[in-house]
């Protein structure tokens, strides 16, 4: 089955400074790769996602970009605000399999 | 749409209960995930229903797990007898299929005394 890993798992940067986060997965199958934001007392929300067909994707500060040669995919916030903290969650999914990575605590300092 | 509604919002019982968490997914949503958040463990799929056929239970933990939808609008899980362990935050999830992005409720909070 599928295996994704997620680096790093907390993340503190400085308000207007970018955030990446990075995710590997294993399964070559793996065809969806969508992102999620986790506030305090919340469940998952997407926020974004690529398909094995596009190598990047961009909505206004956040963008995603896949390898799927390397088998990585990575998210990049830019102009951080201090309510982009939160957990972030990277996925893959190969057919009727979805695994989620551990989770990255990223915090914004003003 | 008021998004995919969860309740109870916390739950307290005592060792040896049967608790039954409640999830109603977005209507039009063909797909239902139930998932178990812990620190130790993160996210893990519990269970996955397509049109209200249960797919892959194969990350249930144990029997004392049971999951039913009797319809497209209403899921339950059942915990029973309920233990220590299973203290976690349960989430039901819906989408329009698997290589879609997921709904998620606001989750069931679930502590076993």
């Amino acid at each position: 089955g599928e295996n994704v890993e997620q680096h790093p798992s907390t993340l503190s940067v400085q308000e207007g400074d970018s955030a990446v986060i990075k995710c590997t997965y294993s399964d070559s199958a793996s065809n969806y790769f969508p992102w999620y934001k986790q506030e305090l007392g919340k469940g998952p929300q997407l926020i974004i996602d690529i398909r094995s067909n596009v190598g990047e994707k961009k909505d206004q500060r956040i963008a995603v970009t896949l390898n799927k040669t390397a088998k990585h995919f990575s998210l990049h916030i830019t102009e951080t605000q201090p309510e982009d903290s939160a957990v972030y969650f990277c996925a893959a999914s190969s057919p009727y399999d979805m695994r989620f990575g551990a989770g990255t605590r990223l915090t914004v300092k003003p | 749409d008021a998004g995919v509604i969860q309740s109870p919002r916390h739950e307290v019982t005592e060792m040896g209960q049967e608790v039954t968490l409640r999830c109603k997914p977005i209507s039009g949503h063909n797909s239902l995930f139930w998932y178990r958040q812990t620190m130790m463990r993160g996210l893990e799929l519990l269970i996955y229903f397509n049109n209200n056929v249960p797919i892959d239970d194969s990350g249930m933990p144990e029997d004392r797990f049971s999951a039913k939808m009797p319809n497209a609008s209403f899921s339950t899980l059942k915990i029973q007898p309920s233990e220590p362990r299973d203290s976690a935050v349960y989430f039901c999830a819906s989408s329009p299929g698997w290589a879609y992005g997921y709904t998620f409720g606001s989750g069931t909070r679930l502590t076993v005394v």
